[in-house]
């Protein structure tokens, strides 16, 4: 199976600052990476697939690059509603897997 | 407007039996593959199973093949979880999500319900 790593796991950042959070997949995925971000009590959402296509309505401010087994998530400006837990996700042959989170602090 | 409900979720002692539904609308249902996603408390997601829109083809993670199965009733535009023999482990929010149409991730999520398993 397909492991996900993130790194790191807590970053500690004031509003404006630019942040990346970086994630690492124990073989090849091509570009079959989604990231995601989420706020307590609340489901997932989507900001980025396929490596660096922004999903629709997610600000320009997150950007994802990479292929293979490194990637990373770009929070150009971070705003106070950036606050959250953001997971990245692999898919392969029908099995789907995310990786442990990063959580994104308020300095 | 998509909207995922899920429902179902309650208290259930280790070995039993427990059945999630997910209602959906605002969207051709059977044109799309589904998911259930979870989230045990204070941890990270966790995929579950994946069935296609047909209801044809089914997937599973390790952790709960031969245990849960998915289904839909296209006519009803509602999703399944069937969980037996349920553990402590198992305790998690259950998330039903649509899968993209490329498979590759999941792009709408309902909000959720909670599972328990305890003594």
């Amino acid at each position: 199976d397909i492991q996900m790593t993130q790194s790191p796991s807590t970053l500690s950042a004031s509003v404006g600052d630019r942040v990346t959070i970086t994630c690492r997949a124990s073989q090849s995925i091509s570009s079959w990476l989604a990231w995601y971000q989420q706020k307590p009590g609340k489901a997932p959402k989507v900001l980025i697939y396929k490596a660096s296509s922004l999903e629709s309505g997610v600000p320009s401010r997150f950007s994802g690059s990479g292929s293979g087994t490194e990637f990373t998530l770009t929070i150009s400006s971070l705003q106070p509603d950036d606050f959250a837990t953001y997971y990245c996700q692999q898919y392969n042959s029908y099995t789907w897997t995310f990786g442990q989170g990063t959580k994104v602090e308020i300095k | 407007e998509v909207q995922l409900v899920e429902s179902g979720g309650g208290l259930v002692q280790p070995g039993g039996s427990l059945r999630l539904s997910c209602a959906a609308s605002g969207f051709t249902f059977s044109s799309y593959a589904m998911s259930w996603v979870r989230q045990a408390p204070g941890k990270g997601l966790e995929w579950v199973s994946v069935i296609s829109g047909s209801g044809g083809s089914t997937y599973y993670a390790d952790s709960v093949k031969g245990r849960f199965t998915i289904s839909r009733d296209n006519s009803k535009n509602t999703l399944y979880l069937q969980m037996n023999s349920l553990r402590v482990e198992d305790t998690a929010v259950y998330y039903c999500a649509t899968i993209s149409s490329g498979w590759t991730y999941f792009d709408c999520w309902g909000q959720g319900t909670l599972v328990t398993v305890s003594a």
